[in-house]
């Protein structure tokens, strides 16, 4: 399963735009790209999932480079509601996906400040 | 129901004594999980199924561990003999298909003294 590097903890203020990059050297052909947000004493809630390219819904954007290895989250205008742990994972997890476990790591800390 | 429930919500228990947590998915949702989860760390994968099927128990920490969905719907993750290692969150989730996005409860807060 491809291990992801993400930073543990990233600062940002309201209205800002914030982007969170992981890495996923070893992504298969078949896995998929899936972030997923986590407020305080919440489950995780998922955000946005991607292949290739540019991926947005009303949440977030998800970048993908053509070589897959990385990926980025972006959080257009932060909110002090915003302030979570997001979870970048990676597996054949899409619809009609092979795998179902996710694979969590320790994700990253955002704290919005006013 | 609305969304994935899970009881009890905290469970406070003595070591060696046996605990059952209980997950209720989504309606019609075919895939259930477990998820295992300690403070500042990310939820680890116990196991899942589809339908009453247990598809992966790979994450199981041990034979003290076990899960059930006999009739596919409700779910019972089993911990036999508990040890304070066991203390955590404990969350269930379920999908409508295996794959597909999660949703998760709650969590069960376990501790063990």
């Amino acid at each position: 399963l491809a291990k992801t590097t993400q930073p543990i903890s990233m600062d940002s203020y309201e209205g800002q735009e914030v982007n969170i990059t992981c890495s996923h050297n070893n992504i298969a052909t078949n896995d998929y790209i899936t972030w997923y947000q986590q407020f305080p004493s919440q489950g995780p809630r998922f955000i946005i999932q991607g292949y290739k390219t540019k991926v947005t819904n009303e949440v977030a954007s998800l970048f993908i480079p053509a070589d897959r290895k990385s990926s980025t989250l972006s959080l257009p205008r932060v909110s002090l509601s915003d302030t979570a742990v997001y979870y970048c994972l990676v597996g054949d997890v899409g619809y009609g996906g092979s795998q179902g476990n996710l694979i969590f790591g320790k994700g990253t800390k955002l704290s919005v400040k006013p | 129901g609305a969304g994935v429930s899970q009881s009890p919500r905290y469970k406070v228990t003595k070591r060696g004594q046996d605990v059952a947590l209980r997950c209720d998915p989504i309606s019609g949702h075919v895939s259930l999980y477990w998820y295992r989860q300690a403070l500042g760390q990310g939820p680890e994968f116990l196991t899942y199924f589809n339908y009453e099927a247990q598809q992966d128990k790979s994450g199981l920490p041990n034979d003290r561990f076990s899960a059930e969905r006999p009739e596919g719907s409700i779910s019972t993750l089993t911990i036999q003999r508990t040890e304070q290692r066991d203390s955590a969150m404990y969350r269930c989730a379920s999908s409508l298909v295996s794959g597909d996005e999660q949703f998760f409860g709650p969590g069960t807060r376990l501790t063990v003294l």
